[in-house]
């Protein structure tokens, strides 16, 4: 049973589409995240939310919108999708971490498989 | 501004020796830091992590040691198996949600 799950696992488009991305966990945790790796391999985050507010976001393009139902799920949609965007999306999500160094082990992050999304 | 940087793209290492990864930083105020292992087609999952109010953190044939002073931190496995062949990526935080990562190492393991 996957912990994060992200469908689809690869996805293919023409340049000016709008699509999106799912991420569930089941792992009961507060936080999730978008993380983007682009062709150079940096890891990348774009958003997170916690308790399905948003927390974190980046110098992301706002093309990019993220939207978190319930706290189990964040999905990542993309507008009017361009070259530049393709690269692998990680979800993750995490427990709500605290305060200070000894409790940051409670944002241990775990992570989906991966989108590897591919625009053409 | 890579805060986080991973200077070695790639490793080989003989089955059962020691091998020895490598992650420095410059952002002095970051105070929690992982390693995470990668899988082809798989996502990070995570290894090993150490706080800033300590030196060395162990879990099995893991080891990972930081050296605040040279914002420096490694990650020893002894002894080195087949299946240890990943890329490896730190990840580096302070007081938020928010890591940055490196930009990985790929181990190959020889048997």
């Amino acid at each position: 049973d996957t912990a994060v799950s992200q469908t689809p696992k690869y996805l293919v488009t023409q340049m000016g589409n709008d699509k999106s991305i799912k991420c569930e966990q089941n792992l009961g945790h507060d936080t999730m995240y978008w993380y983007k790796q682009d062709s150079k391999k940096f890891l990348k985050i774009m958003f997170s939310y916690n308790n399905k507010e948003l927390i974190i976001n980046e110098t992301v393009p706002n093309r990019f919108s993220p939207k978190s139902p319930d706290k189990a799920h964040l999905n990542l949609h993309i507008n009017s999708l361009e070259l530049g965007d393709s690269a692998v999306y990680f979800c993750a999500s995490s427990q709500d971490p605290g305060g200070g160094p000894t409790k940051r082990a409670k944002n241990i992050q775990y992570f989906g498989a991966g989108t590897r999304l591919s625009v053409l | 501004d890579q805060q986080v940087k991973q200077n070695s793209p790639s490793l080989s290492v003989q089955e059962g020796r020691i091998s020895i990864l490598n992650c420095d930083y410059t952002n002095s105020m970051f105070d929690y830091f992982l390693w995470y292992k990668k899988y082809p087609a798989e996502g990070p999952t995570f290894l090993i992590s150490i706080s800033s109010i300590k030196d060395k953190n162990e879990d099995g044939r893991f080891t990972v040691f930081l050296n605040k002073s040279a914002k420096h931190l490694s990650l020893h496995i002894v002894p080195s198996q087949p299946g240890d062949s990943a890329v490896y990526f730190c990840a580096a935080g302070s007081g938020t949600y928010k890591y940055i990562f490196g930009t990985g190492t790929r181990l190959k393991v020889l048997a």
